[in-house]
């Protein structure tokens, strides 16, 4: 069984330029997760999607964090302008419902370098 | 709110020896319990969980258990190896409409020494 595929694997851009991130979950998972994770933190929780909804963004910075799940499938996640602070590793990661303790399986992220 | 909370790390230890890795919680409602393990390179995988009280879950020789009176879920090893080399999270999905979003722990990094 495929796991959950994200690219780039890295991306470097400078401070005020835009970046965007791919994940592609395993086949038949309603629940697609993006965390962002700062060196030395656990992840942290960005955007939740059941199917093509929005579960929960309450810790996504609007102001310059923007995602979108076409057709409940793939994903996009995309920074416009990048700060410094939002250097990290950017997690895909899904789950056939997400719910209670359903195991969420991991993509091996995007590590991103704002200078 | 909810939070999980690992001891300070890096942990080295030499191969063979006993582990143990804290962690407490704070949540609301009645949490699930997981632990999860980064090898280098790879992505996060899930290593072992414990969805109620008194639950033991284990895994490739790892165990913890979910104690609710100390609101605690430590990770124990009898025996590492240097393949047990990675970082361990420490993981909590709170009870009620929480929609399976997983709240971390800062991570401990484990190095192994033959």
């Amino acid at each position: 069984e495929a796991g959950v595929a994200q690219s780039p694997r890295y991306k470097i851009i400078e401070k005020r330029q835009s970046v965007a991130f791919w994940c592609n979950p395993i086949s038949g998972h309603a629940t697609l997760y993006w965390y962002q994770q700062i060196l030395g933190q656990g992840p942290k929780l960005l955007i939740q999607f059941q199917n093509n909804g929005v579960v929960d963004d309450s810790q996504l910075p609007k102001d310059r964090f923007s995602a979108e799940r076409l057709k409940g499938v793939d994903s996009t996640l995309k920074i416009q302008p990048a700060k410094l602070e939002d250097s990290a590793v950017y997690l895909c990661a899904s789950s056939l419902l997400g719910q209670g303790a359903t195991e969420a399986f991991f993509g091996q992220g995007t590590r991103l370098t704002v200078v | 709110g909810n939070s999980v909370t690992q001891m300070e790390g890096p942990v080295t230890l030499s191969e063979e020896a006993f582990l143990t890795i804290n962690c407490t919680y704070t949540a609301t409602g009645y949490p699930s319990l997981f632990w999860y393990v980064q090898y280098p390179g790879e992505g996060l995988q899930l290593l072992l969980k414990a969805t109620k009280a008194d639950d033991k879950g284990s895994n490739k020789g790892f165990e913890a258990t979910y104690r609710k009176e100390t609101t605690s879920f430590h990770l124990e090893k009898g025996s590492v190896q240097v393949s047990d080399s990675a970082v361990y999270f420490c993981a909590l999905i709170a009870g009620g409409t929480s929609y399976g979003k997983l709240t971390f722990g800062q991570g401990t990094i484990l190095t192994v020494h033959p």
